[in-house]
């Protein structure tokens, strides 16, 4: 069954330092993988995406992402946090067969919280 | 461009009672998905529209939850009745075209219920 794994509940980082979320997906085709940000009280933004091409994915906020086929996993970093980055993360694949298609599964999430 | 528009934001209910929640999408998207995210797990879709049929609503409790979207744009999802565990934010999405496994989803900022 197709399944997205984030294995950190919650991260604290101070600002100006690095970041990254990891994230593990389970799927049996290429995957279309995405992260999206849920700020309190906020729907969800997208971040980026991936769906074929350069493994390493730029997106917005100063974000980026590798895509690692051998590892299942889709991590999120970030080279300088800043205060603002502080929430929730998510991770999702995209569903590209099937009666599912388009839907996305996502991951329990992972609490960013930063360090003045 | 106006981003999807959801209301209410709250709303608190007692268990057995019914509810309605409202969703707008953007303009001229032809996809429109909602999500029920409990506290501490990630968005799970419950229903998905192309149009105004509905394509997948296979996560869907049929037995209580139901959702239309009359003429292919605004879409209501209504609960009754409900339960303790329907306590939830639901969110609403919408992607321009048809379930496309890389397309953008647009979300809401969702309306957050507590059952009684």
């Amino acid at each position: 069954a197709q399944s997205v794994t984030q294995p950190d509940i919650h991260i604290t980082v101070s600002e100006g330092a690095s970041l990254e979320l990891r994230c593990n997906y389970s799927y049996g085709a290429t995957p279309y993988l995405f992260w999206y940000v849920q700020s309190p009280g906020q729907g969800l933004q997208l971040l980026l995406k991936y769906f074929s091409g350069d493994t390493l994915v730029q997106g917005i906020k100063g974000f980026e992402a590798e895509f690692k086929r051998s590892q299942s996993s889709f991590n999120l970093r970030k080279p300088s946090v800043h205060w603002s980055d502080a929430a929730e993360y998510f991770c999702a694949v995209g569903m590209n067969y099937g009666g599912s298609q388009g839907n996305l599964i996502f991951g329990k999430g992972t609490k960013l919280s930063v360090k003045p | 461009e106006a981003g999807v528009a959801q209301s209410p934001r709250y709303k608190i209910i007692e268990k057995r009672q019914s509810v309605a929640f409202w969703c707008n999408p953007i303009s001229g998207h032809a996809t429109l998905y909602w999500y029920q995210q409990i506290l501490g797990q990630g968005p799970k879709l419950l229903i998905q529209f192309q149009n105004n049929g509905v394509v997948d609503d296979s996560q869907l409790p049929k037995d209580r939850f139901s959702a239309e979207r009359l003429k292919g744009v605004d879409s209501t999802l209504k609960i009754q009745p409900a339960k303790l565990e329907d306590s939830a934010v639901y969110l609403c999405a919408s992607s321009s075209r048809v379930r496309l496994a890389g397309e953008t989803q647009y979300f809401g900022p969702g309306t957050r219920l507590l059952v009684l």
